[in-house]
């Protein structure tokens, strides 16, 4: 079946580096993406890796794909306090027009 | 700037009353979708359309209705709302041409309250 996994919370210093994990179950997806939810507003799209590809980087953004172990990964550089938010990770399914989305982690940028 | 308008930010409807969510979208895209978004559930797809008139059951669609009577536009119909229907809505929009899988854009959200 079609599962997305992240972990809920993550809380960094500024200026650190985050981590935020995902763990997605159906091999057949053919493009995985990160959306941001600031609070009280939809989600954006942040970036993207279609599923050929191992990493992907844009600016402080660095998107990390390990198909073997279905683990995607978004690294962001020198995190600030406007990067505050909720972050989820979402796979689409070779032509379907649904994504799956994760539950989200919500990310707090300590001063 | 492309823009998908969700006509109401908070709503607060009783229990039994039919209620309407309306989404607009500005860029001509033929796919419409209705999330609806829950703590630590994240979101999950109500309803989708692929073009006006058409639509399409998504994984949790009992209790609610669609209509796509325009291209640009596309409701989400409690026909009689409950308690367990509290929750934040989102409408998303996306194109086939873009050639991006299922690039979103999506509204700022409808935070629907049933008391």
């Amino acid at each position: 079946g079609e599962d997305v996994e992240q972990s809920l919370f993550l809380s960094v210093r500024e200026g650190d580096s985050s981590v935020i994990n995902c763990t997605y179950t159906d091999s057949s997806s053919t493009y995985l993406y990160w959306y941001k939810q600031e609070p009280g507003a939809g989600l954006q799209l942040l970036t993207y890796i279609f599923s050929n590809m191992d990493m992907k980087q844009d600016q402080r953004l660095t998107v990390l794909l390990n198909k073997k172990d279905k683990h995607l990964s978004l690294r962001i550089a020198d995190t600030q306090t406007g990067d505050s938010a909720i972050y989820f990770c979402a796979e689409s399914i070779g032509s379907s027009y649904k994504l799956i989305f994760g539950s989200g982690t919500r990310l707090l940028v300590r001063p | 700037d492309v823009k998908v308008t969700q006509s109401s930010r908070y709503l607060v409807k009783r229990t039994g009353e039919k209620v309407f969510l309306e989404c607009v979208q500005d860029m001509d895209h033929e796919n419409m979708f209705w999330y609806r978004q829950d703590p630590g559930l994240g979101l999950r797809l109500i309803y989708f359309s692929y073009d006006v008139k058409m639509k399409e059951k998504g994984d949790i669609p009992e209790g609610y209705s669609v209509s796509r009577e325009k291209k640009e536009r596309f409701s989400l119909i409690l026909e009689s709302a409950s308690t367990n229907q509290t929750s934040m809505y989102l409408c998303a929009s996306s194109s086939p041409k873009q050639g991006l899988g299922e690039k979103l854009f999506f509204g700022s959200g409808t935070q629907l309250s049933v008391l």
